[in-house]
């Protein structure tokens, strides 16, 4: 398995940057990394995803390390509705997505 | 409709039932999966199709566990003889093909077995 190592918790102020991390030691060549999060009793929701390059889109900005064994997920401005589980996820093959411990993140008001 | 949908949201079974959860991929979309997810545990990936063709199954713990698709849309995932350690939520997710892989998840369907 393509495994994952996160945090199992993190606190931010509102409205503070959030950075997340992940390590993927274990990362191959053509391994992407995704970042879905998931609130309370709903499914994962995908966030962000890219392979060597930083990623950034409306929602986060991914941070990729040049050796590639780990990754930051960076929330510009945490606000109360980013309060979720966060898992960092290596896709393996075309649709092999294994998914890690998760790092619960908790904003405070 | 506009996200994936799953049904029951909710199942009580005894233990030695079988359970059949189903799931309405959104249209069009060739890919889907199905995971297990226990108590404050990440998902873990179960089954994944495409179109009907059942691609990858090396996640389904036991014989007890089959997934159809029989016409490459909806799925029903059915579980056989329910055990307590069944007792989970089993989330489907499906994905267009050639996309860079993101993936759109249904809300689940929590399983209990008493």
């Amino acid at each position: 398995d393509a495994k994952t190592t996160q945090p199992n918790s993190m606190e931010s102020n509102e409205e503070e940057p959030v950075h997340l991390p992940c390590n993927h030691s274990t990362i191959s060549g053509t391994d992407y990394i995704h970042w879905y999060r998931q609130l309370p009793s709903q499914g994962p929701e995908y966030v962000i995803h890219g392979l060597t390059s930083n990623v950034n889109n409306r929602m986060a900005s991914l941070a990729i390390a040049e050796d590639r064994k780990s990754s930051t997920l960076i929330l510009h401005r945490a606000t109360l509705r980013d309060a979720a589980v966060y898992y960092c996820i290596l896709r393996r093959g075309g649709n092999q997505f294994y998914f890690g411990t998760g790092t619960s993140l908790t904003v405070i008001p | 409709g506009a996200g994936v949908s799953q049904s029951p949201r909710y199942k009580v079974a005894k233990r030695g039932q079988d359970v059949a959860l189903r799931c309405d991929p959104i249209s069009g979309h060739v890919s889907l999966f199905w995971y297990q997810q226990a108590l404050g545990q990440g998902p873990e990936f179960l089954t994944y199709f495409q179109n009907e063709a059942q691609l990858d199954k090396s996640g389904l713990p036991s014989d007890r566990f089959f997934a159809e698709r029989p016409e490459g849309s909806v799925s029903t995932l059915k579980i056989q003889r329910t055990q307590q350690e069944d007792s989970a939520v089993y989330l489907c997710a499906s994905s267009q093909r050639g996309t860079a892989g993101e993936l759109f998840f249904g809300e689940g369907s929590r399983l209990t077995v008493l």
